[in-house]
């Protein structure tokens, strides 16, 4: 189960737009489409931003979108706004009833 | 409202064997798989495994295969986590997750340090 490639960071100022993506294989992100994005602030559990690729989990901004092109995921984040800042993870399923996270990405805003 | 509450904070020594529990409450335990996560310092997250509570399979991420073992107490509404053989590179805070929607709502951690 190899895991998914995230740019290791990305930055933004108040107000712009960020997009983050997620590339894994044909068995993977590109065979369905079960990729999740969590948002994780330090010290804190992973908080569901997105599932099923598209989908936001009630609560959660308009501001965060999700997309999904051949064997790439990408996470669109909107109106960047301070508390945006923190770490970034996809989550796709991998067959065989297995999960993988991507490495991680390090959101910072300017 | 769904909670997952994992037990505290573990020190073990290498090669020593930890077992971590996350009680469930706010729904039905046999309806949702029960992930486990581990998180290094300063590192990124890694899917350990997960559980089906309603007939026991386990299922585990190749890293991790001869080395861990989760299991579910249906009587009590606990899931565990067993990660035997430890080293340093066990130093981690383990989570719990679960949901319709995997890795939906997801414990608070549990911390691990691994030293001599």
């Amino acid at each position: 189960q190899s895991a998914l490639t995230q740019p290791a960071s990305v930055s933004g100022s108040p107000g712009q737009s960020i997009t983050i993506s997620c590339t894994g294989t044909n068995s993977g992100v590109g065979n369905h489409n079960l990729v999740s994005w969590y948002q994780q602030h330090p010290g804190k559990p992973p908080k569901l931003m997105i599932y099923e690729g598209s989908k936001r989990p009630s609560g959660v901004s308009n501001r965060f979108s999700g997309s999904k092109s051949g064997n790439t995921a990408s996470l669109t984040i909107s109106g960047l706004q301070a508390e945006d800042e923190a770490d970034y993870y996809c989550c796709s399923y991998a067959g065989s009833s297995t999960w993988v996270f991507g490495g991680g990405t390090k959101l910072t805003v300017l | 409202e769904v909670q997952l509450v994992q037990s505290g904070a573990e020190v073990k020594k290498p090669g020593a064997t930890v077992k971590i529990s996350c009680k469930i409450s706010g729904y039905t335990f046999t309806d949702y798989y029960m992930h486990w996560v581990q998180q290094a310092p300063g590192k990124g997250l890694e899917w350990m495994g997960l559980v089906d509570p309603d007939d026991g399979e386990a299922i585990y991420a190749e890293k991790f295969q001869g080395r861990v073992t989760i299991t579910a107490d249906t009587s009590r509404d606990i899931a565990y986590m067993e990660l035997r053989s430890l080293t340093s590179e066990d130093t981690a805070v383990y989570f719990c997750a679960t949901g319709v929607v995997p890795l939906a709502y997801w414990g608070q951690g549990s911390l691990v340090t691994v030293s001599s």
